[in-house]
């Protein structure tokens, strides 16, 4: 199965700050990757899609990019609703698998 | 509006099964590839098992893999999943999620899952 890594585990920062979260594939995945917000007790909520398109509804603050291997989710401008945990997830195989995720704290 | 509710998780011993649900609404089920994914308590997101619309076709994790089996039943818009020989480590919220466009397709909506506890 292709592993997705995610990086960091876990970030604080401040209402404001522009944070970056990387997800690597062991294997090449075009650009077959989405990313979800997830808050507690909440399911998880499709931000992007296609390593780089925003999903309908979503602000224009997420951005994505990347296509292979490595990707990354960028938050221009946090916004009190954004501290939540962030995964990534392939969707190139068969076995769909998800980064282990990343969970933005508040500073 | 689509709808996703999952039901039918609760407590089971080990060893024991259950069948989980996934009632879908407000489009055409028939039409997309379908997923179950599973949270253990305080864990991230695994996905599980997922089937394509006609149901011929569907592939699993290898931690469920000859215990679990993913079905639909396209008239009565339901995802099913039964679960075998439970295990603790099966302890989780399961959530269905609708494939936004078959094969290579992210998941565009999801259910707010239901508890499965593995306990004797």
């Amino acid at each position: 199965a292709i592993r997705m890594t995610q990086s960091p585990s876990s970030l604080s920062a401040s209402t404001g700050d522009r944070v970056t979260i990387t997800c690597r594939a062991s294997q090449g995945i075009s650009s077959y990757l989405a990313w979800y917000q997830q808050k507690p007790g909440k399911a998880p909520k499709l931000l992007i899609y296609a390593a780089s398109t925003l999903q309908s509804g979503v602000p224009s603050r997420f951005s994505g990019s990347g296509s292979g291997t490595d990707f990354t989710l960028t938050i221009s401008c946090l916004q009190s609703e954004d501290f939540a945990t962030y995964y990534c997830q392939q969707y190139y195989s068969y076995v769909y698998t998800f980064g282990q995720g990343t969970k933005l704290e508040i500073k | 509006e689509v709808q996703l509710v999952e039901s039918g998780g609760g407590l089971v011993q080990p060893g024991g099964s259950l069948r989980l649900s996934c009632a879908a609404s407000g489009f055409t089920f028939s039409s997309y590839w379908m997923h179950w994914v599973r949270q253990a308590p305080g864990k991230g997101l695994v996905w599980v098992s997922r089937i394509n619309s006609d149901g011929s076709s569907t592939s699993y994790a290898d931690s469920v893999k000859g215990r679990f089996t993913i079905s639909r039943d396209n008239a009565k818009n339901t995802l099913y999943l039964q679960m075998n020989s439970l295990r603790a480590e099966d302890t989780a919220v399961y959530y269905c999620a609708r494939s936004s466009s078959g094969r290579y397709g992210w998941s565009d909506y999801w259910g707010q899952g239901t508890l499965v506890t593995v306990s004797s």
